[in-house]
């Protein structure tokens, strides 16, 4: 069974810091997904990813396969930004998502 | 496309009562998801279906939970009868699953706050 670990649980910045959000995986995987959970409750899919890296706007994730481990990071944060970052994998295979505990992110005018 | 459709968005009811969730998945996916959040156990996958076929539902709690995809369009999770620790919100997603493969990005409905009394 995959474990999937998130840290930190909680983060509060200033808004323009660099903010980098980890995740951790026990088993092999096909790819690592990257959620934002908004204060309303909505789920919106930030990215996917198996190798590599991928950015959008703001937002980079990368990943290390050998090492088990992907990261977050939102450049030049913004109050908006606030939120619930959620990891999530899924093996080889099978579609199902195994999630970790989430980040909360708080961002401070 | 209007994407992911859940309803009711907000349902409270009494401890035995029987407990329907519906869903409308992105029209063209395949593969439909049913989730559940609570604050102590985070998102839990319950069940999935990839052209309407349950595919896994080892995350199905108990015989009071069944879900059922009678087409493409339309999916239902029941509870009953309803106990307070099913209090949670449920959501709903859905992928393109064009196989049943583990790269599709999942599109997440609005969720269902449900509240056992």
């Amino acid at each position: 069974k995959n474990e999937v670990e998130q840290s930190p649980q909680n983060l509060t910045a200033q808004e323009g810091e660099f903010i980098t959000i980890n995740c951790s995986y026990s088993v092999g995987i096909s790819a690592l997904h990257w959620l934002q959970q908004h204060p309303g409750g909505g789920i919106v899919s930030l990215f996917m990813l198996s190798s590599g890296k991928k950015k959008h706007g703001r937002l980079i994730a990368t990943i290390n396969i050998q090492e088990k481990h992907s990261s977050l990071h939102i450049t030049a944060s913004h109050p908006r930004d606030s939120a619930v970052y959620i990891c999530a994998a899924t093996e080889f295979g099978n579609e199902k998502l195994t999630f970790g505990t989430g980040t909360r992110l708080t961002i401070i005018p | 496309d209007a994407g992911v459709i859940q309803s009711p968005r907000h349902e409270v009811t009494e401890m035995g009562q029987e407990v329907t969730l519906r869903c409308k998945p992105i029209s063209g996916h395949n593969s439909l998801f049913w989730y559940r959040q609570t604050m102590m156990r985070g998102l839990e996958l319950l069940i999935y279906f990839n052209n309407n076929v349950p595919i896994d539902d080892s995350g199905m709690p108990e015989d009071r939970f069944s879900a059922k995809m009678p087409n493409a369009s339309f999916s239902t999770l029941k509870i009953q009868p309803s106990e307070p620790r099913d209090s949670a919100v449920y959501f709903c997603a859905s992928s393109l699953g064009l196989i049943v493969s583990s790269y599709n990005e999942q599109f997440f409905g609005p969720g269902t706050r449900l509240t056992v009394l």
